[in-house]
C-alpha cells in the first residue's frame, strides 16, 4: 500500500481567486500521476495524466506541474469560478495499480 | 463518454446475503478495477483485472471476490455481506500503459442492514 497525500483537505475561496493544492507521493514508485475532478453526484473525470519529471499540463484555467524526484505535484486554478467547485483527486500509478489520495474539496463562493 | 455501466445502481440488502455488482464496458479496455469510496478514505482498490480470467487483489480485498470471464464484464461479489461493506462502489477501466486515464462508472450505492 502506498501513501498518497493531498493537502489541504478542503478549501473555500472567493470567485476570482486563484488557488493551488498539493499531491505528495513516494518518488521511488512512480509510473504516472493522474489528476481527476469529481463533482458531487457524478463520477471522477480525468484532468491530467503526467509521466515525466518537470511535466506541465494546462487545460483552460487549470494547470498542473510534476516533480518526480521529490514526489509532488501541484494543481493550480486561476480565477476560480463557482463551476470549479468539486473534489480534486490525484492518483499514483505504479505497476497496474492506482493509489488515490483522499482529495481536496474546493468550494468557490460567488 | 466511455462506455461503462454499473448495475445495480442502488441496492439495499441484509447482513449475510450474497451480493453481486456488475461492471460492463464497451471499450474493449484490458484493465478493469473495483473501488470503494468511504468518507475520509477516498477511493480504495478492492480488486482489479488485467485480462480475461486474470485478477489480483487490492488493498481492501477481504470479503470480496471477483470474476472476469469475458473482456466486457467484471463482477464483484460479496459472499456474505456485512454492514462494514456499506459503501459506494465504483468500477473503472483503462487501456493501460502509463498514459491511459481511468474512466469511471456511475457508482453503485450498497446498503447492508
Amino acid at each position: 500500500i502506498l501513501n498518497v497525500e493531498q493537502s489541504p483537505q478542503s478549501l473555500h475561496v472567493q470567485e476570482g481567486d486563484s488557488t493551488n493544492f498539493t499531491c505528495s507521493f513516494p518518488s521511488s514508485n512512480f509510473y504516472a500521476l493522474h489528476w481527476y475532478r469529481w463533482e458531487t453526484a457524478k463520477s471522477p473525470e480525468a484532468l491530467f495524466v503526467m509521466t515525466l519529471n518537470g511535466d506541465e499540463k494546462k487545460k483552460g484555467r487549470i494547470s498542473a506541474t510534476l516533480n518526480t524526484k521529490e514526489g509532488y505535484s501541484y494543481l493550480y486554478i486561476k480565477g476560480s469560478q463557482p463551476e470549479d467547485s468539486a473534489t480534486y483527486l490525484c492518483a499514483l500509478l505504479t505497476g497496474n495499480q492506482f493509489y488515490f489520495g483522499t482529495g481536496t474539496s474546493l468550494t468557490v463562493i460567488p | 463518454d466511455a462506455g461503462i455501466t454499473q448495475s445495480p445502481r442502488h441496492k439495499v440488502t441484509e447482513t449475510g446475503t450474497p451480493v453481486t455488482l456488475r461492471c460492463h464496458q464497451t471499450e474493449n479496455h484490458r484493465y478493469m478495477y473495483w473501488y470503494r469510496q468511504d468518507p475520509g478514505h477516498g477511493l480504495r482498490l478492492i480488486h482489479y483485472s488485467y485480462g480475461v480470467k486474470d485478477t489480483d487483489k487490492g488493498e481492501v480485498s477481504d470479503g470480496y471476490s471477483v470474476s472476469r470471464s469475458k473482456t466486457e464484464d467484471f463482477l464483484l461479489t460479496l459472499e456474505s455481506a456485512t454492514s462494514s461493506q456499506t459503501s459506494v462502489y465504483f468500477c473503472a477501466i483503462t487501456s493501460g500503459g502509463n498514459t491511459g486515464e481511468l474512466f469511471f462508472g456511475e457508482g453503485s450505492r450498497l446498503t447492508v442492514l
